[in-house]
């Protein structure tokens, strides 16, 4: 496609059950990031990688998330335990090159509602 | 550490008027400044971003932005809104590193 796209668009979880959301960047585009967008915290970036690597990780809240991304190309972003304090909108975006003041592209968001 | 401070949460505005959301950000290091919009139930879309050079940058829209190094503000203006441009509005900083700090938003809400 032409932009990021992500999927689900929505997920309905339980508190304690994994979660798993699905980030495709735009075709040849090398780094990809995600973020996190919640009432109480703003838009908070979570990780960041160049290629298959995760050159920055700072932002994950706790070691029930982790992520990862295969064929320099999609990325999934993974909860473990869900909580309902993750509940968010979970946000991809990807730049083509190197991440120094390239614009980044934003897909559509996952919308995570924890019970 | 950075920082990124909207000064005004809401900003109602009527249809036609002139319109600035500010922006003040904190750092010791030369940063990089973008504004994103995000209209409802969208992803963000960037209106303009600062990397060097001239210190006014026009983006999408209509909008332009003026960086004042003396002031550490980015703030973001249009000369006439429209009914269209109601969003929420982000400033973010990014230095040299890819990561991107945003500021709170301003939801802009324009009146017929």
């Amino acid at each position: 496609g032409a932009g990021v796209s992500q999927s689900p668009s929505n997920k309905v979880t339980e508190k304690g059950k994994d979660v798993e959301l699905r980030c495709d960047p735009i075709s040849g585009h090398t780094a990809l990031y995600w973020y996190r967008q919640s009432l109480g915290q703003g838009l908070e970036f979570l990780i960041y990688f160049q290629g298959n690597s995760a050159p920055d990780k700072s932002g994950l809240p706790s070691d029930r998330f982790s992520a990862e991304r295969t064929g320099g190309s999609v990325s999934t972003l993974t909860i473990q335990r869900t909580q309902q304090e993750d509940s968010a909108v979970y946000l991809c975006a990807s730049t083509l090159v190197s991440p120094s003041g390239d614009t980044q592209y934003f897909g559509p968001g996952t919308r995570l509602t924890v019970l | 550490a950075q920082s990124v401070t909207q000064l005004d949460s809401q900003v109602p505005v009527f249809e036609e008027a002139p319109v600035e959301l500010r922006c003040n950000y904190s750092s010791s290091v030369s940063v990089y400044l973008f504004w994103y919009v995000q209209y409802p139930n969208q992803g963000l879309q960037l209106l303009l971003k600062y990397l060097s050079g001239s210190t006014l940058v026009k983006g999408i829209n209509g909008f332009e932005a003026e960086f004042n190094k003396s002031q550490t503000s980015f703030h973001l203006r249009k000369p006439s809104v429209h009914i269209s441009d109601t969003a929420e509005y982000f400033c973010a900083v990014e230095r040299n590193t890819g990561k991107l700090i945003f500021g709170q938003g301003t939801t802009l809400q324009v009146k017929p």
